[in-house]
């Protein structure tokens, strides 16, 4: 089984400001891990996924993230924040055992400050 | 491509009532899935389809049924809706190949009250 926390429930940031969202995963087999990104009455957009290649993947929008099986971590970031960055986001976990459906967080909601 | 399409956008129900929502998929996707999502819960699976003619239950499967239609329709259905049951639905549908680590693709949501 897989789990995911996201640390922080609302992440503020200034326009310009670096965004840094916090995703911590559990999983007993080699994971894959995405990042989804969610805006107001939409559905979900895929940002990023990590499939067992390049640690650091970079995704859509400027967002990048870095696996770290020492710290089984996924964290999300982005050097420069933009208003449209303004946004919920959704780490989530699956693996080839099992059910292969995804295991998601609890969401970090991004403001952005003028 | 209309990509994972969905309706009712939004429906609401008397307690004991019954529905059906609806999604379709144009990708040629083998997999399917139905999530619920909740503030501050993120998204839950209800139920899915690993292909055609098989279904799977997810984590929160109660008081739902779900039939795989053919390869690009999945419906879910309320027998007797219960207010807990008030929640944002998402359709998603992955893989040709369906693999774990193939994108899963997201409808626009259906949003349904119950009172």
């Amino acid at each position: 089984a897989q789990s995911v926390t996201q640390l922080g429930s609302h992440v503020s940031v200034s326009e310009g400001a670096l965004v840094l969202l916090r995703c911590n995963y559990s999983s007993s087999v080699p994971p894959y891990l995405f990042w989804y990104v969610q805006y107001p009455n939409q559905g979900l957009q895929l940002l990023l996924k990590y499939t067992s290649a390049a640690t650091l993947v970079k995704g859509i929008n400027g967002f990048e993230a870095e696996f770290k099986k020492s710290e089984t971590s996924f964290h999300l970031t982005k050097p420069s924040a933009h208003m449209s960055d303004a946004a919920e986001y959704f780490c989530a976990v699956t693996a080839d055992t099992g059910r292969r459906a995804l295991t998601f967080g609890s969401g970090t909601r991004l403001q952005v400050q003028p | 491509n209309a990509g994972v399409t969905q309706t009712p956008k939004f429906q609401v129900l008397k307690t004991g009532q019954s529905m059906t929502l609806q999604c379709a998929q144009d990708m040629n996707h083998n997999s399917m899935y139905w999530y619920r999502q909740d503030p501050g819960m993120g998204l839950r699976l209800i139920y899915y389809s690993a292909s055609e003619g098989t279904t799977d239950k997810g984590e929160v499967p109660n008081g739902y049924n779900v039939s795989r239609l053919n390869k690009r329709e999945f419906s879910l259905r309320l027998e007797s809706a219960a207010p807990s049951q008030t929640s944002v639905y998402f359709c998603a549908s992955s893989g040709r190949g369906g693999l774990a680590r193939e994108t899963q693709y997201f409808g626009p949501g259906t949003r349904l009250l119950v009172l």
